[in-house]
């Protein structure tokens, strides 16, 4: 059964940083891209970052660029996202996606973990 | 940046009856189109990859059709638990983007 476990959210204040973790299981986790999704409480999906099963490609949303970091561990079966210079804008429920070996479609999702930039 | 426009935002139906969700794209995106649906409190769940591919163990009565910039997720008979939100995504272009989503609520 494959599994995703988020964790690393809380509360930050504007300007801080957060590394978000994600644990993988029940496959094979190197041969898949990996996804970071946000979704404010109440609003919709907003895609965040991809990277590359070998992570020589990684992909962002302008809103991050430049202030995040997506990145994996192949040998852990973790992924992570760096957040620096946060926003209150960044608040959200941050989700961990397993995608396609060849597409970028979100096949399995984890339970997500909420992010609070807040003074 | 490709945008997708979900429509309508709300879907008031009665169970039993058909839903029709439509999604247009800004361009096209041949058939790079996926659609979720997210319960409350609950993360998406993928239902249908690539326009038309039904993930696994989605009941047949979700069904997605459509190319280019024109596409539909229709639900054939409406269970209770299918009245929740759904979004569609497109993974033609970086940036990724997804669809403001449709409601669809009990009439």
């Amino acid at each position: 059964e494959v599994q995703l476990v988020e964790s690393g959210g809380g509360l930050v204040q504007p300007g801080g940083s957060l590394r978000l973790s994600c644990a993988a299981s029940g496959f094979k986790f190197s041969i898949y891209w990996m996804t970071w999704v946000r979704q404010v409480p109440g609003k919709g999906l907003e895609w965040v970052a991809n990277i590359k099963q070998d992570g020589s490609e990684t992909y962002y949303v302008d809103s991050v660029k430049g202030r995040f970091t997506i990145s994996r561990d192949n040998a852990r079966n973790s992924l992570y996202l760096q957040m620096n210079s946060l926003r209150v804008e960044d608040t959200a429920v941050y989700y961990c996606a397993r995608d396609g070996v060849d597409s970028v479609t979100k096949y399995h999702w984890g339970q997500g973990t909420l992010v609070t930039v807040s003074s | 940046e490709i945008v997708l426009t979900q429509s309508p935002a709300t879907l008031s139906l009665s169970p039993g009856e058909r839903a029709t969700l439509s999604c247009r794209a800004s361009q096209s995106i041949s058939h790079y189109l996926a659609w979720y649906q997210q319960k409350p409190g609950q993360a998406p769940r993928l239902l249908i990859s690539d326009a038309s591919n039904r993930a696994t163990g989605i009941p047949a009565r979700f069904s997605g059709s459509g190319s280019g910039t024109d596409f539909t997720l229709t639900i054939s008979s409406l269970e209770p638990e299918d009245f929740v939100v759904y979004y569609c995504q497109q993974r033609s272009n970086w940036p990724l983007t997804f669809g403001g989503g449709t409601k669809v609520e009990i009439k």
